[in-house]
């Protein structure tokens, strides 16, 4: 049960769009359309932004966006803001024999 | 609004017992729909899933974990723990609590977590 692997850091400016991706394999992110992705404000408790690939639970800004090709799921956000930066986690499930897998996290730099 | 929060010592010794409890508010740990789970994030690295339980008692923990970490709920008082045995400086991390619905697969409400520090 190996970590997603996601980018260590990605930076933009305000206004700019950016992406993070989450790479796993056959077993997890290939095999099934439940990748969910959590902002992370260092000290606060993370949150959801996107659950099955694509779709925003209620509340959440659609600047964050979600997709999925092959074993690579990412999430996009748009016209990026200062409160947009924090750490960014992605989570797929891996079958019912076993718990779920997470990314290694990706900081966020808001320029 | 459910609400979780986590409590125990920042401070464990070596070989001892980790213990955490997590109080659930705004809702119940008797709902059916969801996985209890605890979750921790060493430092400089990311996220591990360590385990859940649910209302039934019924377990799932980390294999990389299993043959050291106890999961329980108390319904009565709403809560949930982790118990970890034989810590060593590897479990230095922040423990996160947290609710995952299984019929959607995502946590959907976080703890904002507490640092535990293994170091004699």
């Amino acid at each position: 049960q190996s970590a997603l692997t996601q980018p260590a850091s990605v930076s933009g400016s305000p206004g700019q769009s950016i992406t993070i991706s989450c790479t796993g394999t056959d077993s997890d992110v290939g095999s099934y359309n439940l990748v969910s992705w959590y902002q992370h404000h260092p000290g606060k408790a993370p949150k959801l932004l996107i659950y099955e690939v694509s779709k925003r639970p209620s509340g959440v800004s659609n600047r964050f966006s979600g997709s999925k090709t092959g074993n690579t799921a990412s999430l996009t956000i748009s016209g990026l803001q200062a409160e947009d930066e924090a750490d960014y986690y992605c989570c797929s499930y891996a079958g019912s024999n076993t718990l779920g897998v997470f990314g290694g996290g990706t900081k966020l730099t808001v320029l | 609004q459910v609400q979780l929060q986590e409590s125990g010592p920042g401070l464990v010794k070596p070989s001892e017992t980790l213990s955490l409890t997590c109080a659930v508010s705004g809702g119940s740990v008797s709902s059916g729909s969801y996985y209890w789970s605890w979750i921790r994030q060493p430092p400089g690295k990311g996220l591990e899933w360590i385990g859940y339980i649910y209302y039934s008692g019924s377990t799932k923990y980390n294999p990389s974990l299993k043959s050291r970490v106890t999961i329980s709920v108390d319904t009565s008082k709403s809560q949930f723990s982790l118990k970890l045995r034989s810590v060593t400086a590897a479990d230095t991390a922040v423990y996160y609590c947290a609710r995952y619905d299984y019929g959607e697969d995502y946590f959907d409400y976080w703890g904002q977590g507490t640092q535990v520090t293994v170091s004699s």
